[in-house]
């Protein structure tokens, strides 16, 4: 049974570039969520797609954004990219937009120069 | 805004201690207290949760004490072993909210266990 998958695993990007993550959610889960972790630090909510549509956001910029497709995968871009979002971007989905029954993917290491 | 509190940031434990851990949260809507295991590398894997309705949750060597009134929930690792060797979180959610449940994380604790 395949769990969360993230792609790219790792990814080095420069000041001010685009970068676009991906990620498929576990089989029979239609709710994707998106975290971001810093070194050393707990995950924190970015935001949350179900029904294609975002439900919840946390206190990221405009500069995040999201997409979820009608199989359930979803997307997460950031745009004029800094050296503060370097950090761990955590892909984790669920049935139903419930926070219990969370899996996380594990991952894609962005670093940006 | 940092909502959930987690202390200590780090532990050594000998195998076969208790490993403790404790947070505190300050949302009184919280109603779902989850903990995470992390492993270098990997994303945080569900370890044992627990809601307000009861004090206590065991599962196996991990057990999760809850304290509604003063808002502090810990988990307890016995028998610590070498293999326990991670970072732990707490978690907490308002499941009940009508939309886009997220999870509160706190800040971790890396946890080493030495033969």
């Amino acid at each position: 049974d395949a769990g969360v998958t993230q792609s790219p695993t790792h990814l080095i990007k420069t000041r001010g570039q685009q970068v676009t993550l991906r990620c498929s959610p576990k089989s029979g889960h239609d709710t994707v969520s998106w975290y971001q972790q810093a070194l050393g630090q707990g995950p924190q909510f970015i935001f949350q797609y179900y029904e294609e549509e975002e439900r919840q956001r946390g206190n990221f910029p405009d500069r995040f954004s999201g997409h979820q497709f009608p199989n359930y995968s979803s997307e997460l871009n950031v745009n004029a990219l800094l050296l503060g979002d370097s950090a761990l971007y955590l892909c984790a989905s669920s049935f139903r937009d419930r926070a219990g029954g969370y899996t996380f993917g594990s991952g894609t290491r962005l670093t940006v120069v | 805004q940092q909502q959930v509190k987690q202390s200590p940031q780090s532990l050594i434990v000998q195998k076969g201690g208790i490993s403790i851990i404790n947070c505190a949260y300050e949302n009184t809507a919280f109603d779902y207290f989850p903990w995470y295991q992390q492993f270098p590398g990997k994303g945080p894997a569900l370890l044992i949760a627990i809601r307000p309705d009861v004090s206590e949750k065991k599962e196996g060597r991990f057990t999760i004490s809850f304290n509604k009134s003063a808002k502090q929930f810990s988990l307890h690792i016995m028998d610590s072993q070498p293999g326990d060797s991670a970072t732990y979180f707490c978690a907490a959610a308002d499941s009940f909210k009508a939309a886009g449940n997220k999870l509160t994380f706190g800040g971790g604790t890396r946890v080493l266990v030495k033969p």
